[in-house]
């Protein structure tokens, strides 16, 4: 039963369009949410993350949405640029209780057409 | 570099066989973290330490998986009479501070693991 769901495996865009990646989380205790980007055969890196105590957070190209009553939160990456194909994950912790154990969506592999 | 390593990169194995699985954090850092991560995948939670300490293990799906962090630096996960089912991809990350889940978590490139 997951408790993070990134229902599309894929999303395809093109160069210096927006790319919007969608993250669901079913846990109400969840409230601290990070993306993660991940090249292949080398580990996730973190990206960008948010606290429940905000609905938004911008770095750069850069923005995370956090819509707490839906328990969705989105990640914006504009313009996109080539690089940015990767594969992305969503993953949320709880700061009370938890020590750091991170819960991760299945990832959605972005491809930015030139 | 001075991001996680881990190794071997890849280990293939016949079942029945115990496997040891290395990691090197960060330099100083206090927290490490074991994911498990099967194809298609996120990265799914196995164990962590703080120092030398075991401050979680719910995520080890069995006890064939132990790990141990005996001088608070290199990690080590081991697999007993390996199955067929262990095989993965096993991550291991690592954190400056321990007791802060806002802590980014570094992740090493991992061990790909296939049991024959």
């Amino acid at each position: 039963d997951q408790q993070v769901k990134q229902n599309s495996p894929s999303l395809s865009v093109q160069e210096g369009r927006i790319s919007i990646l969608n993250c669901d989380y079913t846990n109400s205790m969840f409230d601290y949410f990070l993306w993660y980007k991940k090249y292949p055969a080398e580990g996730p890196t973190f990206l960008i993350s948010i606290s429940s105590i905000k609905d938004k957070n911008e770095d750069g190209r850069f923005t995370v949405f956090l819509n707490k009553s839906a328990k969705h939160l989105s990640l914006h990456i504009v313009p996109s640029q080539p690089g940015d194909s990767a594969v992305y994950f969503c993953a949320a912790s709880a700061l009370r209780g938890s020590q750091g154990n991170l819960i991760f969506g299945k990832g959605t592999k972005l491809s930015v057409k030139p | 570099g001075a991001g996680v390593s881990q190794s071997p990169r890849y280990k293939v194995t016949k079942r029945g066989q115990d496997v040891a699985l290395r990691c090197d954090p960060i330099s100083g850092h206090v927290s490490l973290y074991w994911y498990r991560q099967a194809l298609g995948q996120g990265p799914e939670f196995l164990t962590y330490f703080n120092y030398e300490a075991q401050q979680d293990k719910s995520g080890l799906p069995n006890d064939r998986f132990s790990a141990e962090r005996p001088e608070g630096s290199i990690s080590t996960l081991t697999i007993q009479r390996t199955e067929q089912r262990d095989s993965a991809m096993y991550r291991c990350a690592s954190s400056l501070t321990g007791g802060l889940s806002t802590d980014t978590q570094y992740f090493g490139p991992g061990t790909r693991l296939t049991v024959l």
